[in-house]
C-alpha cells in the first residue's frame, strides 16, 4: 500500500488566496484525521470524519477554514482567505478504527 | 479539555543508554495513550500505544507504562541507537473524542 498520499507537499500562496490541501487515504480505512503543526501550538486535530461524514469539527480555527470528504477515497482542506497566520504543515492521517492512525508526509504551506 | 505535557523537551543520550520521556495528562477520560515518532520532513508514525486498561507495554526495545492513579504515561527506549534520533510525540484521548498531543521532545543518540 502507498500509505496516506498528500499534495501538493509544499504550497506557497500569498494572503487572501484560496488554498486547497488534498488526501487520498489508505484503502479500507474509514477514519481520516485532519491535523495542524505549528511550533508554538505544536500538533492539533482540526476535524475528523467516519465513512465520509464530518464528526468532530471543534478543532477548526475559524469560518475561513473547511474541509469535505465527498467519497471514501478523497478529502480535502480549503482556506479561503488564507493569512499568514496559517502557516504550518498540515497532516492528513486515517485509520481503521478511531486509533492506531496513520499520517501522511503533510503539506508544508507558507502564506506571504 | 484534555491538557497534556511532555517531558523533557530535549533529550541527548549515549548511543546503547536509555532513554525516558513522561507525559502527564488531566482528564480521567482518557483511556488510549499513543506515541509517535516523527523524523526531519515526515509525519508522525505510530510506534507504541497503551490503553487504560493495561500498566505496562513492550515491543523489542521500546515500552510505555501507565500510571492511571498519577494521570502519567512514559515512553522506554533502551539500547538506544542513532536512528532512534527525532522528536516523540506523547498523546491522550477518550473514546471516539479529540487528539490531544504533548509539545513533543526532540531525543538525540549520540555515536
Amino acid at each position: 500500500d502507498a500509505g496516506v498520499i498528500q499534495s501538493p507537499r509544499h504550497e506557497v500562496t500569498e494572503m487572501g488566496q484560496e488554498v486547497t490541501l488534498r488526501c487520498k487515504p489508505i484503502s479500507g480505512h474509514d477514519y481520516l484525521f485532519w491535523y495542524r503543526q505549528t511550533m508554538m501550538r505544536g500538533l492539533e486535530l482540526l476535524i475528523y470524519f467516519n465513512n465520509n461524514v464530518p464528526i468532530d469539527d471543534s478543532g477548526m480555527p475559524e469560518d475561513r477554514f473547511s474541509a469535505k470528504m465527498p467519497n471514501a477515497s478523497f478529502s480535502t482542506l480549503k482556506i479561503q482567505p488564507s493569512e499568514p497566520r496559517d502557516s504550518a504543515v498540515y497532516f492528513c492521517a486515517t485509520s481503521r478504527v478511531f486509533y492506531e492512525q496513520y499520517f501522511g508526509p503533510g503539506t508544508r504551506l507558507t502564506v506571504t | 479539555g484534555e491538557n497534556v505535557e511532555q517531558h523533557p523537551s530535549t533529550l541527548s543520550v549515549q548511543e546503547g543508554d536509555s532513554a525516558v520521556i513522561k507525559c502527564t495528562y488531566s482528564d480521567s477520560a482518557s483511556n488510549y495513550f499513543p506515541w509517535y515518532k516523527q523524523e526531519l520532513g515526515k509525519g508522525p508514525q505510530l510506534i507504541i500505544d497503551i490503553r487504560s486498561n493495561v500498566g505496562e507495554k513492550k515491543d523489542q526495545r521500546i515500552a510505555v507504562t501507565l500510571n492511571k492513579t498519577a494521570k502519567h504515561f512514559s515512553l522506554h527506549i533502551t539500547e538506544t541507537q542513532p536512528e532512534d534520533s527525532a522528536v516523540y510525540f506523547c498523546a491522550a484521548s477518550s473514546t471516539g473524542n479529540q487528539f490531544y498531543f504533548g509539545t513533543g521532545t526532540s531525543l538525540t543518540v549520540i555515536p
